[in-house]
């Protein structure tokens, strides 16, 4: 079956490095995805990796895919206050039809 | 920019009662979604509609029923609305059904069922 999880809450100081874990168990995964959800808002697509790469670069985030170890990460360089938000991982299935797993979501708190 | 937009953003019901979600979307998308949030436990698929004309369940579709009117109208309704229902939902839509087609979620509707 599917799963994917998360740890529920990560704290970084403004400045620093967060980095944002996920694992999940479908290895027929194609896609896997980062959303970023701000306090009352929907979810808003940050990343995506597919599933043949092992790192993807966007400016101030590193995406890293273990397949073998079925472990994705998200790091935020730099981060600021405005990063403080709930972050999900989600895979996409081969012939799922775009339908995504999401995990339980990580809180990220960026203290001064 | 609409994207996604569903109504209402809050409603509280008493046990029992149904309502319609709304959701709308102008991006000319063929596939739709219904998702709930709890906390705790990410987002759970209820229900899907890869294109106009068809819907098929997802995670947890039992207590809902969804409908297709047109290309860009997705509708959720909860006949008898149960406590457990007490959810955030979010209607999203994306460009098609294969793996790596964006899919864009609207603002959420709060739902509390007393």
């Amino acid at each position: 079956g599917e799963d994917v999880e998360q740890s529920l809450f990560l704290s970084v100081r403004e400045g620093d490095s967060s980095v944002i874990n996920c694992t999940y168990t479908d290895s027929s995964s194609t896609y896997l995805y980062w959303y970023k959800q701000e306090p009352g808002a929907g979810l808003q697509l940050l990343t995506y990796i597919f599933s043949n790469m092992d790192m993807k670069q966007d400016q101030r985030l590193t995406v890293l895919l273990n397949k073998k170890d079925k472990h994705l990460s998200l790091r935020i360089a730099d981060t600021q206050t405005g990063d403080s938000a709930i972050y999900f991982c989600a895979e996409g299935l081969t012939g799922g039809g775009n339908k995504l797993t999401f995990g339980t979501g990580t809180q990220l708190k960026v203290e001064l | 920019n609409a994207g996604v937009t569903q109504t209402p953003k809050f409603q509280v019901l008493k046990t029992g009662q149904s309502m319609t979600l709304q959701c709308a979307q102008d991006m000319n998308h063929n596939s739709m979604y219904w998702y709930r949030q709890d906390p705790g436990m990410g987002l759970r698929l209820i229900y899907y509609s890869a294109s106009e004309g068809t819907t098929d369940k997802g995670e947890v579709p039992n207590g809902y029923n969804v409908s297709r009117l047109n290309k860009r109208e997705f509708s959720l309704r909860l006949e008898s609305a149960a406590p457990s229902q007490t959810s955030v939902y979010f209607c999203a839509s994306s460009d098609g059904g294969r793996p790596g087609n964006t899919i864009y979620f609207g603002e959420g509707s709060w739902l509390t069922v007393v």
